[in-house]
């Protein structure tokens, strides 16, 4: 158990809506970042929250948005969902930016767009 | 985009022998870490290694590094059926501490 929590497990949406994944972060920890995972790939990473403000962002449209909040827990919300949003998603949180501290992994959402 | 391709694709090996994973990236980095995700779930930490070390130990984990090829390996000794997982190894986005490019991430499975 890394204490990175999220929710839901696991969702199933249709193509257009709109949905919103939750983060808590391991305790002490102010920065979370979000990675996108389908299947038989590897993690994508989508973008970066430290201190409650953006730190970086992958190669994903604007349609993928986030928001950490005071207590460091963070939200990924996706718009106008497409068939191809359909993977896990994975949180990972640590204690600031540098590469050597440890992330910590939450289980995930898997998330299906029909 | 992928940073980093896991070569193989897959393995399976017997209890008992000995896995060995390799890595390859395309940039330059300051550090590489190796990562196991067990079932589509969330990722465990194994071990880092710096731009400036070749080797390093953890447990029965023994990880390489060789800049000048841009390559990594990851051997586990002596497996168990618990080891199998996928494996994946992360290399740092340019000018980033850690937000992470993963490899694609080889399949091991261990046969009792």
């Amino acid at each position: 158990e890394t204490g990175v929590t999220q929710s839901p497990t696991h969702l199933i949406k249709t193509r257009g809506q709109q949905v919103t994944l939750r983060c808590s972060s391991q305790s002490g920890h102010n920065t979370v970042s979000w990675y996108q995972q389908a299947l038989g790939q590897g993690p994508q990473f989508i973008f970066q929250y430290y201190r409650e403000e953006e730190n970086g962002r992958g190669n994903f449209p604007p349609r993928f948005s986030g928001l950490q909040f005071p207590n460091y827990s963070s939200e990924l919300n996706v718009n106008a969902l497409e068939l191809d949003d359909s993977a896990l998603y994975l949180c990972a949180s640590s204690l600031g930016l540098q590469g050597t501290e440890t992330q910590y992994f939450g289980p995930g959402t898997r998330l299906l767009v029909l | 985009s992928q940073q980093g391709e896991e070569d193989p694709q897959a393995l399976s090996i017997q209890e008992g022998e000995n896995a060995t994973m390799n890595c390859s990236y395309k940039t330059s980095i300051n550090n590489l870490q190796w990562y196991r995700q067990n079932s589509g779930r969330g990722l465990v930490h194994l071990i880092l290694i710096r731009s400036n070390e070749r080797e390093k130990h953890s447990g029965r984990l023994r990880v390489t590094l060789d800049t000048s090829k841009k390559s990594s390996s990851l051997l586990i000794t002596a497996s168990r059926a618990a080891d199998t997982a996928s494996y994946f190894c992360a290399t740092p986005r340019r000018n980033t501490g850690n937000q992470f490019y993963f490899g694609t991430g080889t399949s091991l499975t261990v046969i009792p």
